[in-house]
């Protein structure tokens, strides 16, 4: 299986949004709704942000969204904060209790 | 408050076999809710994900590792563990052990801190 494509980059802002692409197969993130996404501050462990596509779980702030189109999924961050510049990585079931990630995207607040 | 901790030696040599051991707490291995997982980063790069185990002791691995893993699951000391053989310096990650949302959620809610393992020539 090969890993879902990311933009290496993306930057934005304070008070701007932010979104970042993650694009997959037939086989995962097109075949499945079970998308996630997890923000990875340096030297730190992931943090789960997005669940199923587009729910988030307690305590993550509402300005953190998720959707998905065919074989892309997205993940949007909207009025940018300086405590969200971090690395950004999407995961999708890819069926037969496998798991795939993305490449990663890193974050700049401007 | 669940809780996972990543035990094992930092240093590894090439060709021998890395293993880690991952405690569990605040949680029972007997709900069929989760999998028990291994994820690996290696410096400066992304995530991949290893495999994991079922509380039934019915494991699944990532493809790309050709078989030189293997996890298992210890419910009497709340531990799961991974081996990984012949190891390289491609090996050499920050290991983290994780709990994944089981059947028709799939998703990693719970991170140990990760433990760093670097294989030596």
């Amino acid at each position: 299986q090969s890993a879902l494509t990311q933009p290496p980059s993306a930057s934005g802002s304070p008070g701007q949004s932010v979104t970042i692409s993650c694009t997959g197969t037939s086989s995962d993130v097109g075949d499945h709704n079970y998308v996630s996404w997890y923000q990875q501050h340096p030297g730190k462990a992931p943090k789960l942000m997005i669940y199923e596509v587009s729910k988030r779980p307690s305590g993550v702030p509402d300005r953190f969204s998720g959707s998905k189109s065919g074989n892309t999924a997205s993940l949007t961050v909207s009025g940018l904060q300086t405590e969200d510049e971090a690395d950004y990585y999407c995961s999708s079931y890819a069926g037969s209790n496998n798991f795939v990630f993305g490449t990663g995207t890193k974050v700049t607040v401007l | 408050q669940v809780q996972l901790q990543e035990s094992g030696p930092g240093l590894v040599k090439s060709s021998q076999t890395l293993s880690l051991t991952c405690t569990v707490s605040g949680a029972s291995f007997d709900s069929g809710d989760y999998y028990w997982s291994w994820i690996r980063q290696p410096p400066g790069k992304g995530l991949e994900w290893i495999g994991c185990i079922y509380y039934s002791g019915s494991t699944y691995y990532n493809p790309s590792l050709k078989s030189r893993a293997t996890i298992s699951l210890d419910t009497s000391k709340s531990q799961f563990s991974l081996k990984v053989s012949s190891v390289t310096a491609a090996d050499t990650a920050v290991y983290y052990c994780v709990r994944v949302q089981g059947y028709m959620r799939y998703y990693m809610d719970v991170w140990g801190k990760g433990t760093t393992v670097t294989v030596s020539s």
